[in-house]
Parts: C-alpha cells; structure tokens; sequence
C-alpha cells in the first residue's frame, strides 16, 4: 500500500497567492482528516470528512481556507489569498471506518513569503 | 469534551535504560487511546493503541503502553533505549462511544536518547 499521498511536498508562494494543497487517502478508508502543525500551535485538527461529506470544519482558521473531498480518492486544501501567518506543515491523514486508526501522509510545508 | 496532556517537554535517557513517556487523559465516554510518533520532517507514525482488552499494549518497535483506568493514563514505554528513538512523541484520545468523535492530540513530548 503506497499510504496516504501528499503534494506538493514543499511549496514556497507569496502573500495574497491562491494555495492548493492536494490528498490522497489510502484506498478503502472513508474517513480524511486535514491537520496543520506548527511550532507555537502544535498539531491542529482543520477538517475532517467522513464518506465524502465535510463533518467537522470548526478547526478552519477564516474563510480564507476551504476543504473539498468530490470522491473517495482525492482531496484538497485551498487557502486563498495566503498569509505569513498560514505557513505551517499541513498534513493529510485517512482512517477506515469505523473511525479507526488515523494514517499520515508525509504533509506539505508551506513558506508563505 | 476530551483532551490530553503531556506533562514532559522533553525526556532525556541515555541508551540502554528504560524509557518512559507519560500521558493523562480526559473524556467522557469510552477512551480510544493511541501512540504515534514523529521523526523530523515527516508525519506521525502509528506506534500503539487501546481499545478494549489487557492494560498493556504492545506496538511497533518494541514500544509498550499500559492503561490506567483509575489514574486516566497511557504512558509509553520501553525496556531499552536506542538513539534511534529519538523523536517527537504524540498521545491522543477518542471517545469510543461516539460515532463522529475525532482524535485529540497532546502537545507532544521530545525523547532524546543519548549514546
């Protein structure tokens, strides 16, 4: 099993840049969670999706961010426009039903200039 | 409400020792309990998990985890250090009584293991 698939890996963009972030979860988990990781913060629940459907988005900073899941094997992450303040390492992770056990991707870390 | 916490910063042990990483916990139905760990510059790796069944829980890499109904806690474990071991180390709960309930991480605890 490949695991769950992050990209990009890295991405460097400047203030007011549109973001997308891309996901996709290990083949059979239905559920898909987005995380952000930074040092001051540390791990943060943004979103969290079950069969497809957005479950649990109160962790969504502004409306600058959005979460879109249109089937079972891909996900992303928008941040439009983008901040300082938005750089982080955002994570991707999936579990299978029901609610199991959460698998990472490797994440993506954002430098937003 | 659930929650987690991680009282240590930072463990140091020197390779060799036992190695111990502590984690209390908080919630109101059942407690999904888990390990995971973080080596830099890459995602959290499961290690271990309670469910249901023997208060000591074995996972990967020779790491353990006893639950501790009375005392709300999961604290991880190993018999012998490797400086290989050295990374960042998240404790996390669910409520196993609720459909939509999603993992809480706590803050993380740095194990630095020394030659």
């Amino acid at each position: 099993d490949a695991g769950v698939i992050q990209s990009p890996r890295h991405e460097v963009t400047e203030m007011g840049q549109e973001v997308t972030l891309r996901c996709k979860p290990i083949s059979g988990h239905n559920s898909l969670f987005w995380y952000r990781q930074t040092m001051m913060r540390g791990l943060e629940l943004l979103i969290y999706f079950n069969n497809n459907v957005p479950i649990d988005d109160s962790g969504m900073p502004e409306d600058r961010f959005s979460a879109k899941m249109p089937n079972a094997s891909f996900s992303t992450l928008k941040i439009q426009p983008s901040e300082p303040r938005d750089s982080a390492v955002y994570f991707c992770a999936s579990s299978p039903p029901p609610l199991g056990t959460q698998y990472f991707g490797p994440g993506t870390r954002l430098t937003v200039l | 409400a659930q929650s987690v916490a991680q009282p240590e910063d930072q463990v140091n042990v020197a390779e060799g020792n036992p190695l111990t990483v502590k984690c209390t916990y908080s919630v109101s139905g059942n407690p999904y309990l888990f390990w995971y760990v973080q080596y830099p510059n890459r995602g959290l790796q499961f290690l271990l998990k309670y469910i249901t069944g023997d208060n000591l829980v074995k996972g990967s890499y020779g790491f353990e985890a006893e639950f501790n109904k009375s005392q709300t806690s999961f604290h991880l474990k190993k018999p012998s250090a490797l400086v290989s071991d050295s990374a960042l180390y998240f404790c996390a709960v669910r409520d196993g009584n609720s459909g939509y309930s999603t993992l809480t991480f706590g803050k993380g605890t740095m194990l630095l293991v020394s030659p």
